[in-house]
């Protein structure tokens, strides 16, 4: 059954927490997506990775971090330094160059307690 | 320049009408412009994508109307019904970029039975 499996679904960080937020992909896709959704200002991009070993900087990525040790993985590291991290998070993959196709996972939602 | 502008927030339509939703673009380096569709606590799934080479794509109720001149394109939904229910995002990308895509802000469908 391909796709893309975030994990937890949930998510609950008390402030001054690192979280990290898992994303795997069966799909051998070789870029890799965060973005982040919060009401009424639709998805924006946090990190994204076109192939293993390197990523950049999306629109928003100050106070996250990421790695990309494995094609099938995408880690996503919420840190302290991230302000307002409460907020729907949905990883996503699309197959590569030229195809710009994206899927994305059923998300995690991160709450500060 | 990197923004894509959609409306309305918010549709009400009634089972069988017609539900239409804008938007429009300024980055002309943009080739890509697929719809998706979200459910509540879900991922976005992609609906209907086009490229600038065609005004206009239909997939079963769904069509994307393109104005390339206008940097402009809309999603009609034919015959809508209750479980078209949800909020629907434009997005525009570039085939280069490996599927890295800049999203608008989203618009709440609500179909009446």
């Amino acid at each position: 059954d391909g796709g893309i499996t975030q994990s937890p679904k949930y998510l609950f960080r008390k402030e001054g927490q690192n979280v990290t937020l898992s994303c795997e992909q069966n799909l051998n896709h070789d870029a890799m997506y965060w973005y982040r959704q919060d009401p009424g200002q639709g998805l924006r991009l946090i990190y994204y990775s076109q192939i293993v070993n390197d990523f950049q900087k999306g629109d928003i990525a100050e106070g996250y971090s990421v790695s990309r040790e494995k094609k099938e993985s995408f880690p996503l590291t919420v840190t302290s330094a991230q302000k307002n991290p409460t907020a729907f998070y949905l990883c996503a993959s699309s197959p590569g160059h030229l195809n710009t196709e994206a899927f994305f996972g059923q998300g995690t939602r991160l709450t500060v307690v | 320049q990197q923004q894509v502008k959609q409306s309305p927030q918010s549709l009400i339509v009634q089972k069988g009408g017609i539900s239409i939703i804008n938007c429009a673009y300024e980055n002309t380096a943009f080739d890509y412009f697929p719809w998706y569709q979200q459910f509540p606590g879900k991922g976005p799934a992609l609906l209907i994508a086009i490229r600038p080479d065609v005004s206009e794509k239909k997939e079963g109720r769904f069509t994307i109307s393109f104005n390339k001149s206008a940097k402009q394109f809309s999603l009609h939904i034919m015959d809508s019904q209750p479980g078209d229910s949800a909020t629907y995002f434009c997005a525009a990308g570039n085939r280069a970029s490996y599927g890295k895509l800049t999203f608008g802000q989203g618009t709440i469908l609500t179909v009446h039975p």
